[in-house]
């Protein structure tokens, strides 16, 4: 699975957008992003997932560059419940086989 | 809503014992996965199970580390003799099974390991 890079942190104020960015540079035709985050002391949430085409589902939207080698998880309207560590993964295929590669992630905190 | 649950919620055992965390998935889902979370890193996979085989157990330390699924349904992970290394979060998680389309993944609340 292709690697990804993500800022190790980001802030936001309360209501605003919350836009996440994610590198993968290598990845190749058959892979998928996937977002997933992580809130302090909990296990980690799925949010989206998409090939080429943006995504948007009640939670999120997901911008992915014609090219591929980036991607953008936007929060449309942060609350402080979205402090958390955001997750970008890049996995082949659509299935629910093999293992998610973590990386560090984003914490994202949105302050008042 | 279903959930994964997972217990206990906090352990905190002596070097060289054993300890035992346990797993129930979301019913119907035949695919269970366990992660350590080490503080400060992401999720790392040990062993993942289809039903009750095991399909990746790449990562799993296996002279310490055994995990199981007998019934392919709950499943129990175990390490004898715990290290201090080994304090970390455990998660489960699980999956519907499918050659086409997406399944997320649902993970526990997991359990907090402390090895003294």
């Amino acid at each position: 699975d292709a690697k990804t890079t993500q800022p190790t942190s980001m802030d936001c104020a309360e209501g605003r957008a919350a836009n996440l960015p994610c590198n993968h540079s290598t990845i190749s035709g058959n892979e998928y992003v996937y977002w997933y985050r992580q809130i302090h002391s909990q296990g980690p949430q799925y949010i989206i997932h998409g090939l080429k085409n943006n995504e948007t589902n009640e939670m999120a939207s997901l911008i992915i560059t014609e090219d591929r080698k980036s991607s953008t998880l936007i929060l449309p309207h942060a609350t402080l419940r979205d402090t958390a560590v955001y997750y970008c993964i890049v996995r082949s295929g659509g299935t629910s086989y093999g293992k998610l590669t973590f990386g560090q992630g984003t914490i994202l905190t949105v302050h008042p | 809503e279903a959930e994964v649950a997972q217990s206990p919620r906090y352990k905190i055992t002596e070097k060289s014992q054993a300890v035992a965390f346990w797993c129930d998935p979301i019913s119907g889902h035949a695919t269970l996965y366990w992660y350590r979370q080490i503080l400060g890193q992401g999720p790392e996979l040990l062993v993942q199970f289809q039903d009750e085989s095991v399909v990746d157990d790449s990562q799993l330390p296996k002279d310490r580390f055994s995990a199981e699924r007998l019934k392919g349904v709950d499943s129990t992970l175990k390490i004898q003799p715990a290290e201090l290394g080994d304090s970390a979060m455990y998660l489960c998680a699980s999956s519907l099974v499918g050659e086409r389309g997406f399944y997320e993944q649902y993970f526990g609340p997991g359990t907090r390991l402390t090895v003294t």
